[in-house]
Protein backbone atom coordinates (compact mmCIF):
# COMPACT_ATOMS: atom_id res chain seq x y z
CA UNK A 1 0.00 0.00 0.00
CA UNK A 2 1.20 3.76 -0.78
CA UNK A 3 2.02 5.84 2.27
CA UNK A 4 1.32 9.36 2.60
CA UNK A 5 2.93 11.71 4.56
CA UNK A 6 2.35 15.77 5.11
CA UNK A 7 4.67 18.11 6.09
CA UNK A 8 4.58 20.31 8.49
CA UNK A 9 1.66 18.67 11.26
CA UNK A 10 1.00 22.31 11.89
CA UNK A 11 2.16 25.60 11.16
CA UNK A 12 1.47 29.17 12.73
CA UNK A 13 0.57 32.45 9.93
CA UNK A 14 -0.84 35.77 9.59
CA UNK A 15 -3.07 37.06 7.22
CA UNK A 16 -1.31 37.28 3.99
CA UNK A 17 1.45 35.18 4.52
CA UNK A 18 2.49 32.44 1.79
CA UNK A 19 2.01 29.02 3.33
CA UNK A 20 3.14 26.10 1.74
CA UNK A 21 2.00 22.79 2.72
CA UNK A 22 4.11 19.22 1.64
CA UNK A 23 3.49 15.77 1.04
CA UNK A 24 5.23 12.84 -0.03
CA UNK A 25 4.09 9.60 -1.04
CA UNK A 26 6.22 6.44 -0.68
CA UNK A 27 6.01 5.17 -4.54
CA UNK A 28 5.30 6.66 -7.62
CA UNK A 29 1.78 8.11 -8.07
CA UNK A 30 2.18 10.11 -11.24
CA UNK A 31 -0.15 13.11 -10.45
CA UNK A 32 -3.21 11.29 -8.67
CA UNK A 33 -3.44 13.76 -5.56
CA UNK A 34 -5.71 15.47 -4.03
CA UNK A 35 -5.95 18.13 -1.58
CA UNK A 36 -8.84 18.80 0.50
CA UNK A 37 -9.39 21.48 3.59
CA UNK A 38 -11.68 20.62 6.48
CA UNK A 39 -12.65 22.96 9.01
CA UNK A 40 -13.75 22.20 12.56
CA UNK A 41 -17.24 19.95 12.49
CA UNK A 42 -17.17 19.62 8.79
CA UNK A 43 -16.27 17.49 6.48
CA UNK A 44 -13.69 18.19 3.54
CA UNK A 45 -13.75 19.70 0.65
CA UNK A 46 -11.83 19.17 -2.20
CA UNK A 47 -9.54 21.93 -3.27
CA UNK A 48 -6.96 20.54 -5.91
CA UNK A 49 -7.60 16.99 -8.25
CA UNK A 50 -4.86 15.48 -10.54
CA UNK A 51 -1.59 17.50 -8.04
CA UNK A 52 -2.19 20.58 -10.09
CA UNK A 53 -6.66 21.53 -11.13
CA UNK A 54 -8.35 23.73 -9.14
CA UNK A 55 -12.05 22.46 -8.38
CA UNK A 56 -14.69 24.66 -9.28
CA UNK A 57 -15.35 27.31 -6.69
CA UNK A 58 -12.00 27.30 -5.29
CA UNK A 59 -10.40 30.48 -4.94
CA UNK A 60 -7.19 31.40 -7.08
CA UNK A 61 -5.13 31.66 -4.22
CA UNK A 62 -4.73 27.92 -3.85
CA UNK A 63 -2.70 25.88 -5.82
CA UNK A 64 -1.51 22.56 -6.18
CA UNK A 65 1.80 21.46 -8.24
CA UNK A 66 4.72 18.50 -8.18
CA UNK A 67 4.04 14.70 -9.77
CA UNK A 68 6.26 11.49 -8.62
CA UNK A 69 6.80 11.20 -5.13
CA UNK A 70 6.84 15.12 -3.90
CA UNK A 71 3.76 17.32 -4.05
CA UNK A 72 2.95 20.69 -2.43
CA UNK A 73 0.16 22.97 -1.55
CA UNK A 74 0.67 26.58 -1.69
CA UNK A 75 -1.96 29.62 -0.26
CA UNK A 76 -0.37 32.22 -1.85
CA UNK A 77 -1.91 35.35 0.34
CA UNK A 78 -3.89 33.26 3.51
CA UNK A 79 -6.85 34.40 4.59
CA UNK A 80 -9.14 34.22 7.32
CA UNK A 81 -11.49 31.61 5.82
CA UNK A 82 -8.52 29.51 4.94
CA UNK A 83 -7.43 28.84 8.96
CA UNK A 84 -7.96 25.26 8.42
CA UNK A 85 -6.62 21.72 8.15
CA UNK A 86 -5.31 20.20 5.29
CA UNK A 87 -4.81 16.46 3.83
CA UNK A 88 -3.25 15.13 0.61
CA UNK A 89 -4.72 11.83 -0.51
CA UNK A 90 -2.70 9.82 -3.38
CA UNK A 91 -5.77 8.68 -6.19
CA UNK A 92 -3.37 6.51 -7.90
CA UNK A 93 -4.68 3.01 -6.88
CA UNK A 94 -6.41 1.14 -4.13
CA UNK A 95 -6.07 1.57 -1.60
CA UNK A 96 -6.69 5.50 -1.47
CA UNK A 97 -4.78 7.32 1.21
CA UNK A 98 -4.72 10.21 3.11
CA UNK A 99 -2.32 12.00 4.73
CA UNK A 100 -1.76 12.69 8.45
CA UNK A 101 -3.08 16.53 7.73
CA UNK A 102 -1.65 19.93 8.34
CA UNK A 103 -3.33 22.37 10.45
CA UNK A 104 -2.72 26.24 10.14
CA UNK A 105 -3.46 28.46 12.62
CA UNK A 106 -2.94 31.79 13.44
CA UNK A 107 -0.14 33.14 14.22
CA UNK B 1 -24.87 18.38 -8.75
CA UNK B 2 -24.82 15.50 -6.15
CA UNK B 3 -25.83 16.39 -2.75
CA UNK B 4 -25.37 13.18 0.57
CA UNK B 5 -27.10 13.24 3.48
CA UNK B 6 -26.41 10.81 6.20
CA UNK B 7 -28.26 9.29 9.01
CA UNK B 8 -27.97 10.63 12.83
CA UNK B 9 -25.92 10.47 15.38
CA UNK B 10 -25.90 6.44 16.88
CA UNK B 11 -24.47 5.42 20.74
CA UNK B 12 -23.91 1.86 20.24
CA UNK B 13 -22.45 -0.32 22.98
CA UNK B 14 -19.34 -2.53 22.82
CA UNK B 15 -19.74 -5.62 20.55
CA UNK B 16 -22.57 -4.46 18.81
CA UNK B 17 -23.54 -2.88 15.32
CA UNK B 18 -24.17 0.13 13.31
CA UNK B 19 -25.94 0.58 10.03
CA UNK B 20 -25.09 4.83 8.41
CA UNK B 21 -26.87 5.68 5.13
CA UNK B 22 -26.16 8.01 2.61
CA UNK B 23 -29.01 9.43 0.79
CA UNK B 24 -27.99 10.67 -2.70
CA UNK B 25 -29.99 13.20 -4.89
CA UNK B 26 -29.00 15.14 -7.60
CA UNK B 27 -27.58 12.02 -9.29
CA UNK B 28 -28.66 8.47 -9.41
CA UNK B 29 -26.82 6.11 -7.02
CA UNK B 30 -25.47 3.63 -10.49
CA UNK B 31 -23.75 6.94 -11.67
CA UNK B 32 -21.79 7.34 -8.78
CA UNK B 33 -19.20 5.46 -7.28
CA UNK B 34 -19.30 6.04 -3.32
CA UNK B 35 -16.58 5.09 -0.61
CA UNK B 36 -16.68 5.41 2.91
CA UNK B 37 -14.16 7.44 4.89
CA UNK B 38 -13.98 7.84 8.86
CA UNK B 39 -12.21 10.04 11.21
CA UNK B 40 -11.41 9.64 14.83
CA UNK B 41 -11.98 12.45 17.56
CA UNK B 42 -8.68 14.87 16.80
CA UNK B 43 -7.45 12.02 14.68
CA UNK B 44 -6.85 12.23 10.57
CA UNK B 45 -9.36 10.65 7.76
CA UNK B 46 -9.23 7.02 7.35
CA UNK B 47 -10.49 5.50 4.30
CA UNK B 48 -12.68 2.02 4.88
CA UNK B 49 -13.83 1.09 1.56
CA UNK B 50 -15.88 1.47 -1.66
CA UNK B 51 -16.92 0.54 -5.22
CA UNK B 52 -14.03 0.31 -7.82
CA UNK B 53 -15.61 0.68 -11.28
CA UNK B 54 -12.80 -0.99 -13.02
CA UNK B 55 -13.51 -4.58 -11.13
CA UNK B 56 -16.75 -3.67 -10.39
CA UNK B 57 -16.50 -4.38 -6.68
CA UNK B 58 -16.67 -3.40 -3.58
CA UNK B 59 -13.42 -3.08 -2.10
CA UNK B 60 -12.62 -2.81 1.68
CA UNK B 61 -9.36 -1.81 3.86
CA UNK B 62 -7.61 -4.94 5.76
CA UNK B 63 -7.91 -3.24 8.80
CA UNK B 64 -12.06 -3.52 8.10
CA UNK B 65 -12.64 -6.82 6.61
CA UNK B 66 -14.67 -9.29 7.98
CA UNK B 67 -16.09 -6.20 10.30
CA UNK B 68 -17.61 -4.22 7.49
CA UNK B 69 -19.96 -4.08 4.89
CA UNK B 70 -21.20 -1.96 2.62
CA UNK B 71 -24.27 -2.15 0.24
CA UNK B 72 -26.76 0.26 -1.86
CA UNK B 73 -30.20 0.45 -2.75
CA UNK B 74 -31.04 1.44 -5.61
CA UNK B 75 -34.82 2.14 -5.91
CA UNK B 76 -33.98 4.90 -2.96
CA UNK B 77 -30.41 5.80 -4.22
CA UNK B 78 -29.46 5.14 -0.67
CA UNK B 79 -25.81 3.70 0.47
CA UNK B 80 -25.28 1.81 3.12
CA UNK B 81 -22.31 0.99 5.98
CA UNK B 82 -22.69 -1.80 8.58
CA UNK B 83 -20.14 -1.93 10.99
CA UNK B 84 -20.30 -5.40 13.43
CA UNK B 85 -18.50 -5.68 16.41
CA UNK B 86 -18.37 -2.17 17.89
CA UNK B 87 -15.68 -1.58 20.22
CA UNK B 88 -14.48 2.11 21.49
CA UNK B 89 -11.64 2.36 19.28
CA UNK B 90 -14.68 2.83 16.52
CA UNK B 91 -15.70 5.83 18.09
CA UNK B 92 -15.54 8.19 14.78
CA UNK B 93 -17.66 10.63 12.55
CA UNK B 94 -18.29 8.56 9.56
CA UNK B 95 -18.58 9.86 6.22
CA UNK B 96 -19.69 8.77 2.53
CA UNK B 97 -18.14 10.30 -0.49
CA UNK B 98 -18.32 10.47 -4.25
CA UNK B 99 -15.33 9.54 -5.90
CA UNK B 100 -14.36 10.60 -9.52
CA UNK B 101 -10.80 10.39 -11.34
CA UNK B 102 -9.65 9.27 -7.90
CA UNK B 103 -10.79 12.45 -5.42
CA UNK B 104 -13.56 12.74 -3.41
CA UNK B 105 -15.55 15.43 -5.19
CA UNK B 106 -19.16 15.42 -2.63
CA UNK B 107 -18.98 14.46 1.00
CA UNK B 108 -22.13 13.62 3.19
CA UNK B 109 -22.18 15.79 6.30
CA UNK B 110 -20.86 13.08 8.33
CA UNK B 111 -22.69 10.66 11.41
CA UNK B 112 -21.33 10.42 14.51
CA UNK B 113 -20.91 6.70 16.32
CA UNK B 114 -20.00 7.05 19.64
CA UNK B 115 -19.50 3.50 21.29
CA UNK B 116 -20.01 3.04 25.39
CA UNK B 117 -20.61 0.82 27.57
Amino acid sequence: DIQMTQSPSSVSASVGDRVTITCRASQGISSWLAWYQQKPGKAPKLLIYAASSLQSGVPSRFSGSGSGTDFTLTISSLQPEDFATYYCQQANSFPPAFGGGTKVEIK
Amino acid sequence: QVQLVQSGAEVKKPGASVKVSCKVSGYTLTELSMHWVRQAPGKGLEWMGGFDPEDGETIYAQKFQGRVTMTEDTSTDTAYMELSSLRSEDTAVYYCATIGSGSYYTWGQGTLVTVSS
